[in-house]
């Protein structure tokens, strides 16, 4: 099946460091989301972008859905601890069809 | 947000026999689910859509006689590995969204580790 191109793989960063991270598709979406999962665990939704151009923060967290609908990028300010983990961007259509999801980011915070 | 919660978290089985995993939706109606499954190190991968009271829709190279796909209720939707096969040890995850307008949410449910011995 289709992946999404997400980049960079790992990042090896400082604790109160900056991240940023960035999904590219060869075809169109209409919803970009943007998740977190933890060993073992189901992924969890960070934030969810609907319109192309689209800016929308959550807490540290800030997303952008591209202008082409074929990119969009996270940054996490100021990094702690607990952000360690594996991002992942996904791709959605319609409000119906399944989630095309990137290869992810694993995010490795040193103290 | 809303919950799915699937069950069991854990299952080992033998070779050549058949597993059920549970996806339920606790706090609305989920008219579609969606079966993932996660190899180690991996991306999750779009294994079937299912669609309450009628049939399930399956990605290619995915076998609809191998992953049952039962979407009984609003609530409820079952996949059952069917002969399982060592090379069917993976990570299964369910997804359920609260409608089917553009704009739907997805959420996770927490896995299903299954190991086939």
């Amino acid at each position: 099946g289709q992946q999404l191109n997400q980049s960079p793989q790992s990042m090896f960063i400082q604790e109160g460091e900056d991240v940023s991270m960035n999904c590219t598709s060869s075809s169109i979406f209409n919803t970009w989301l943007w998740y977190k999962q933890d060993p073992g665990e189901g992924p969890v939704l960070l934030i969810a972008l609907y319109k192309a151009g689209e800016l929308t923060s959550n807490g540290r967290l800030t997303a952008q859905f591209g202008i082409t609908r074929k990119d969009s990028f996270l940054n996490i300010s100021a990094s702690i601890p607990s952000d360690v983990g594996i991002y992942f961007c996904a791709g959605q259509r319609g409000g119906a069809d399944g989630l095309t999801f990137g290869k992810g980011t694993h995010l490795i915070i040193q103290p | 947000g809303a919950v799915v919660s699937q069950h069991p978290s854990r299952v080992i089985c033998k070779s050549g026999t058949s597993v059920k995993i549970e996806c339920r939706s606790l706090d609305f109606q989920a008219t579609t689910m969606f079966w993932y499954r996660q190899f180690p190190k991996q991306s999750l991968m779009l294994m079937a859509t299912s669609n309450e009271g009628s049939k399930a829709t399956y990605e290619q190279g995915v076998e609809k006689d191998k992953f049952l796909i039962n979407h009984a209720s609003l609530t409820l939707s079952t996949l059952t590995v069917t002969s399982a096969h060592p090379e069917d040890s993976s990570f299964y995850i369910c997804s359920a969204g609260q409608g089917a307008e553009l704009n739907t949410e997805a959420f996770f449910g927490q896995g299903t580790r299954l190991t086939v011995v």
